[in-house]
């Protein structure tokens, strides 16, 4: 089974930052990986796929990168309503498994 | 718009089972696959399984593989996830997840809104 290692774990920024989380697979995956924000209460919302691609509606400030086994959300500048986890997911062979997130929080 | 709708919040004792279910609408219902996750109390998610709404077939997790069924009912365009013999560490809320069948690159968009399940004695 693939593993997703997320780094970090928590990450304190502030508003108008520039944030970047990490998601290392264990192995190859091609450019078979997402990126969810969850917020307390929600359920996840799809931010990118295939590694780069935005998902319609989301904010341009949010981008991917990587392919392989390392890879990379950032947010531009960071917005009060970005604060919220961060999970990676790799698509490319089952289980389907999911980092084990990041959480952004208010400095 | 694209919609799944889940049961209510259940509350159960260990070893009995619960059976959870996600209403889909707004779009065909056998042209996406259907994906169950879950989520325990201040943890991160697990993937549990995936079922064909097409002709029903499952392919689970190893983690539950005898303990977790899968099934739909394309009359109602609904998937039904059924977990036995629940223990405390199944207290989680569970989510379906929907993805397009021809994709290996696509996410899962829409989610449901979670089916809190709470197994306590």
């Amino acid at each position: 089974d693939i593993q997703l290692t997320q780094s970090p774990s928590f990450l304190s920024a502030s508003v108008g930052d520039r944030v970047t989380i990490t998601c290392r697979a264990s192995q190859g995956i091609s450019s078979y990986l997402a990126w969810y924000q969850q917020k307390p209460g929600k359920a996840p919302k799809l931010l990118i796929y295939a590694a780069s691609t935005l998902q319609s509606g989301v904010p341009s400030r949010f981008s991917g990168s990587g392919s392989g086994t390392e890879f990379t959300l950032t947010i531009s500048s960071l917005q009060p309503e970005d604060f919220a986890t961060y999970y990676c997911q790799q698509l490319n062979s089952y289980p389907l498994a999911f980092g084990g997130g990041t959480k952004v929080e208010i400095k | 718009q694209v919609q799944l709708v889940q049961s209510g919040a259940e509350v159960k004792k260990p070893g009995a089972s619960v059976k959870v279910s996600c209403k889909a609408s707004g779009y065909t219902f056998t042209s996406y696959y259907m994906h169950w996750v879950r989520q325990a109390p201040g943890q991160g998610l697990e993937w549990m399984g995936i079922i064909n709404p097409s002709g029903g077939s499952t392919s689970y997790a190893q983690k539950f593989q005898g303990r977790v069924t899968m099934t739909r009912d394309t009359s109602t365009s609904t998937v039904y996830m059924e977990l036995s013999s629940l223990r405390s560490e199944d207290t989680a809320v569970y989510y379906c997840a929907r993805r397009p069948q021809l994709s290996m690159v696509a996410g899962f968009d829409p989610w449901g809104q979670g089916t809190l399940v709470t197994v306590s004695s």
